[in-house]
Order: C-alpha cells, then sequence, then structure tokens
C-alpha cells in the first residue's frame, strides 16, 4: 500500500536551517509529484511547492521561494524539503503528500500523506 | 491567491443527524474543490475530490456539491468517529490553498 514516511521531529534556533525527509513507498515513486504542505498555528494549513522526481524543477509558492528548497532523491524513493533562515513563524507541523493524478502535470489534489514533522523554532 | 471562507467554523451535533459544511472561494474556481478531514494528532485525509467524487474507501455518508464560488459538504448521519476538522481546498490554480476550517464536535 502506498506510504509517506517522514523524519523526526526537530527544534532549531532561529536562523538556523532544517531539513525533512519523507520515503515513499508502495507506487512508482518517479510517476507522481510529491508536495510539501505545513500547518502552523494561527495560519492554517499553507502549500510549499511540489517536485516530480522523475524530473522538472521544483515548483515553489512565492510565499516560500528563496527560503524553502525541495529536492528528491530516486534511488532511495526519497524527496526533501529544507527551510532556511527559520523564523518563530516557521513552527509548524510539515507535511508531505502524494498528488492524486500520475504523469507530468499535477492536478494539486493530495491523496496520502505523510504522518507530520514537527518543526519548532525557538531560541 | 483565491481565498476560502468555510462556515461554520465549529459546531457541536449529535450522532445521527444530518450535518452541511459550507465553503465559498473568492473567486470563481469551478468544480475544483476538494475536501479532508483531519482529527487531532493526524494528516488530513481527502474525502471528496473535484466538488463531488467520493475518494475510494470514503463512506456514503458524504457527499460533496456545488460549482464556481459555493460548495458543500454533507454528512447524511453524522458518526462518532466524524470528530475533528474538515477543511476545503481549491485545486483551480497555484497555489493552491485551503479553508481554516470547520471543527466538528459529537455531542
Amino acid at each position: 500500500q502506498v506510504q509517506l514516511v517522514q523524519s523526526g521531529a526537530e527544534v532549531k534556533k532561529p536562523g538556523a536551517s532544517v531539513k525533512v525527509s519523507c520515503k515513499a513507498s508502495g507506487y512508482p515513486f518517479t510517476n507522481y509529484h510529491l508536495h510539501w504542505v505545513r500547518e502552523a498555528p494561527g495560519q492554517g494549513l499553507q502549500w510549499l511547492g511540489m517536485i516530480r522526481p522523475g524530473g522538472g524543477r521544483p515548483i515553489y509558492a512565492q510565499k516560500f521561494h528563496g527560503t524553502v528548497t525541495i529536492t528528491g532523491d530516486a534511488s532511495t524513493s526519497t524527496v526533501y524539503m529544507e527551510v532556511n533562515s527559520l523564523r518563530s513563524e516557521d513552527t509548524a507541523v510539515y507535511y508531505c503528500a502524494r498528488d492524486v493524478q500520475s504523469g507530468t502535470s499535477p492536478g494539486y489534489d493530495f491523496d496520502y500523506w505523510g504522518q507530520g514533522t514537527l518543526v519548532t523554532v525557538s531560541s | 491567491d483565491i481565498q476560502l471562507t468555510q462556515s461554520p467554523s465549529s459546531l457541536s451535533a449529535s450522532v445521527g443527524d444530518r450535518v452541511t459544511l459550507t465553503c465559498r472561494a473568492s473567486e470563481t474556481i469551478s468544480n475544483y474543490l476538494n475536501w479532508y478531514h483531519q482529527k487531532p494528532g493526524e494528516a488530513p485525509k481527502l474525502l471528496i475530490y473535484t466538488a463531488f467524487h467520493l475518494q475510494s474507501g470514503v463512506p456514503s455518508r458524504f457527499t460533496g456539491s456545488g460549482h464556481g464560488t459555493d460548495f458543500g459538504l454533507t454528512i447524511t448521519s453524522l458518526q462518532p468517529e466524524d470528530f475533528g476538522t474538515f477543511f476545503c481546498q481549491q485545486s483551480y490554480s497555484t497555489p493552491p490553498t485551503f479553508g481554516r476550517g470547520t471543527k466538528v464536535e459529537i455531542k
């Protein structure tokens, strides 16, 4: 069955970086876009960006362009999301989520989600 | 970005009740509207995609409706496991955006 397993919780100081992983299994990894969504207190769910591990460059929400980097490793079926220059407002649960559609064009509908990774930014 | 406004923000209902949640988009999104259910401490779960299509494995008591800017999610007979927060999400344009959610409590 489809599974997305994320790395564990992180505590970081302001200005630091954090890298969260999402390991996929149970489906052809390179055929589906993987997205990153975060849930921050008082900010609701926010889409950060996506990547299709089979090719193509990552796409980012304008708000997070320059502070978020998404990469993929097809050899390990893993996608990574790195946030730089962390601020307290980046404290959130970060989720990876698979796109419903396979192929080169994403549908931006999310059918499978990772368990979430809590990132806490505190001095 | 397209804004999604959900109402009510919270509700309390009894098992067996018919419950309707609404989601209004700030501009027309055709039928590109999804609904998710999230229980505390868990990831969201896709219930309905493109306004009214039931995701595989989701009980038939969940029904989606709407087109354009106004959408609804109806639970025809509320069950104990339906507690949690329901979110709408538009996939019409990037970035995809989410509503702030309706929190459902079981009386």
